[in-house]
């Protein structure tokens, strides 16, 4: 079990600039979480995936945000045409299907937008 | 609304023992769960109730009450270690909601 993993762990971008973030969750786990977090805040729910299927999405995420899980393993989340406001750290966890188990997080992708 | 409450700051002494306390308000709930989470790092989970008492694991409790729509997350013994933010956080469905956390300071 090599935990959540999440890359880059630091992306910095002009901001109008595309920009693709990947996570791999626990093998096992068939539940995958987006979460954004900026300094002093909880982490503030985006969208979660069962296996290939996205299942809720925040409103937080608009048009400019897209996540995937092609095949029920890794996901990928792209921002689209980033703005000063998109800069916070972007955590992906992982879960098993009952609701209230434990998420596991990665470390986090710190996005920085000049 | 959907809402978390949790004092921003507490500040305790090394060996002693602090509660943090979490209050909620969500249209829908399946537990009460608390996590930790240091400086640049990411949250980790601590605990877990889902039914009304108290949980222990190790030197760390959590307490729920459904019917007050409160928990609390009991620390105990201290250790510089422990400095840290923690989060409440609700399951109203399969996403978390989360409070603002509470940092963790912690003097020798």
């Amino acid at each position: 079990d090599t935990g959540v993993s999440q890359n880059p762990r630091h992306k910095i971008t002009k901001r109008g600039q595309n920009v693709t973030f990947r996570c791999d969750p626990i093998s096992e786990h068939n539940r995958l979480y987006w979460y954004r977090q900026t300094l002093g805040q909880g982490p503030e729910f985006l969208t979660y995936f069962q296996n290939e299927a996205q299942l809720e999405k925040s409103r937080l995420l608009s048009d400019r945000f897209s996540a995937e899980r092609p095949k029920g393993s890794f996901s990928t989340l792209e921002i689209q045409r980033t703005e000063q406001g998109d800069s916070a750290m972007y955590l992906c966890a992982s879960s098993t299907g009952t609701a209230g188990q434990p998420q596991h997080f990665g470390d986090g992708t710190r996005l920085s937008i000049l | 609304g959907q809402s978390l409450e949790q004092p921003s700051e507490v500040t305790a002494v090394e060996g002693a023992i602090v509660q943090i306390n979490c209050t909620y308000q969500t249209s829908g709930f399946y537990g009460l769960s608390w996590y930790q989470q240091h400086d640049g790092g990411a949250p980790t989970f601590l605990s877990y109730n889902a039914l009304d008492g108290l949980e222990e694991t190790g030197r760390f409790s959590s307490f729920l009450s459904r019917s007050d729509s409160y928990g609390y997350l009991l620390l105990q013994e201290l250790q510089m270690k422990d400095s840290a933010s923690y989060f409440c956080a609700v399951n109203p469905s399969y996403q978390l909601i989360w409070g603002a956390g509470t940092k963790l300071i912690i003097k020798p």
